[in-house]
């Protein structure tokens, strides 16, 4: 158990819908990072928040945001789904702002159907 | 080009034995982190072990160790004593940048099975 949770597990909802995603992050760690897990493109890194604040920037399309509230806890919102999106999406943390190691939740597998 | 190269999607080893997983990386960045997890079938992701550009020794881990050959942008993982439960999908990662132009690029991943 790395101590990142993520819900929910599984989620299965229709084109053009909107999910949000959710990430509580190790205890004391202050970064939050969103993968994106597909079989097509394999995994790809979406977006870094560090204490509240966006902090990189990968591949993330412009349907999908994410934040991390005070508590530091996470959410990627998608929207406008589209069948290519359904993925496995990971959140892992960290302690500081540049990773040297990065703990990942389990997932949360989104299928659009 | 491919960032990160893992040339075996497949290997397979036997029970006890050593195995190493290819990894090579293309960078332009001086300073860079790499980075080894595992995927068992179960789906999460597992750190493995980190290895820094700027580093001399190579990273271990308990029976993981990450052979770094900088000059030739290499960073195999190279796993002792091979068990049953070391079989699963091998990722080689790499950092590039710092700050806000930080980011994170994954290889293809390799397969292990260990065999009994």
């Amino acid at each position: 158990d790395s101590g990142v949770t993520q819900t929910p597990k599984h989620l299965i909802t229709a084109t053009g819908q909107r999910v949000t995603l959710r990430c509580s992050p190790r205890s004391g760690d202050l970064s939050v990072y969103w993968y994106q897990q597909s079989l097509d493109q394999g995994l790809q890194f979406l977006i870094q928040y560090y204490n509240g604040e966006e902090r990189a920037k990968g591949n993330i399309l412009e349907r999908f945001s994410a934040q991390q509230f005070p508590d530091l806890h996470s959410e990627l919102n998608l929207s406008s789904l589209e069948l290519g999106d359904s993925a496995l999406y990971f959140c892992a943390s960290s302690e500081g702002t540049v990773s040297y190691e990065q703990y990942f939740g389990p997932g949360t597998r989104l299928t659009v159907t | 080009a491919q960032k990160i190269t893992q040339t075996q999607p497949g290997m397979f080893v036997q029970e006890k034995e050593a195995v190493t997983l290819d990894c090579t990386y293309d960078t332009s960045d001086q300073s860079y982190g790499l980075f080894w997890y595992k995927q068992p079938s179960s789906g999460e992701m597992i750190f493995l072990i980190y290895q820094g550009s700027y580093d001399e020794q190579n990273a271990t881990e308990g029976r993981y160790s990450l052979n770094f050959q900088k000059a030739r942008k290499s960073a195999n993982l190279v796993i002792s004593a091979s068990q049953l439960g070391d079989s699963a999908m091998y990722f080689c990662a790499m950092r590039e940048g710092r700050g806000y132009g930080q980011n994170f690029v994954f290889g293809p991943g390799t397969r292990l099975s260990v065999l009994p």
